[in-house]
């Protein structure tokens, strides 16, 4: 797999290889962090979450891991494929703010 | 159940119209948000609501209103459109503040 070190906007990978997308948070006190996947001409879908007392989070194919010494967030997809293509966000919830704020995103391209 | 609905979907506005978008949701979530999100960028929130009568701005509210008069509908108003308000706009729904946010597919809106 492809292993991306701090944010960056896009990433190539090629299919059934692992992806790793990384995010960097802003706001110390967030409490509850989301991955959104975005598909072209469609709104953000909710890909998985975690909460501040938790590391790693796992679902299909999905794995979340949460470093809050760095304020570092990941996500990991396994054996990519071509329907993975898409952008990807990170969401954070501070618990003192009603704000869901969003990074960047990474544009995540499987070859064939 | 239908989730977040977004009219229309595609909207042009010559400079100085005004004009809504329509946001509803059948979730009977207490929290909703507008965001905006512009080439190459994330999603930038615009203004949100925490529950019926309940509104407050986002990071980036000028030029744009929003009422939340029931808990399933919360417009967006463009009172005097500038080309700066060209963009693809989200409308999202959360049951409570910090949980996972659903999102609309979007009205891409073209001020010319």
């Amino acid at each position: 797999g492809e292993s991306v070190g701090l944010h960056l906007p896009t990433l190539s990978v090629q299919e059934g290889d692992n992806s790793i997308i990384n995010c960097a948070y802003s706001n110390s006190a967030s409490d509850y962090f989301i991955w959104y996947k975005q598909e072209s001409g469609k709104g953000p879908q909710f890909i998985i979450d975690i909460r501040s007392n938790m590391d790693k989070r796992q679902g299909q194919r999905v794995t979340v891991l949460l470093n809050k010494t760095v304020k570092h967030l990941s996500l990991q997809i396994a054996a990519t494929q071509p329907g993975d293509s898409a952008v990807y966000f990170c969401a954070e919830w501070p618990l003192d703010d009603y704000k869901l704020s969003f990074g960047a995103g990474t544009t995540v391209t499987v070859r064939a | 159940n239908a989730g977040v609905t977004q009219t229309p979907k595609f909207q042009v506005l010559k400079t100085g119209q005004s004009m809504t978008l329509q946001c509803a949701q059948d979730m009977n979530h207490e929290y909703m948000s507008w965001y905006r999100q512009d080439p190459g960028m994330g999603l930038r929130l615009i203004h949100y609501s925490v529950g019926a009568g309940i509104t407050d701005q986002g990071e980036v509210p000028n030029g744009y209103n929003v009422s939340r008069s029931t808990t399933e509908d919360f417009p967006l108003r463009l009172l005097s459109a500038a080309p700066s308000q060209t963009s693809v706009y989200f409308c999202a729904s959360s049951y409570r503040v910090g949980a996972e946010a659903f999102f609309g597919q979007g009205t891409r809106l073209t001020v010319v």
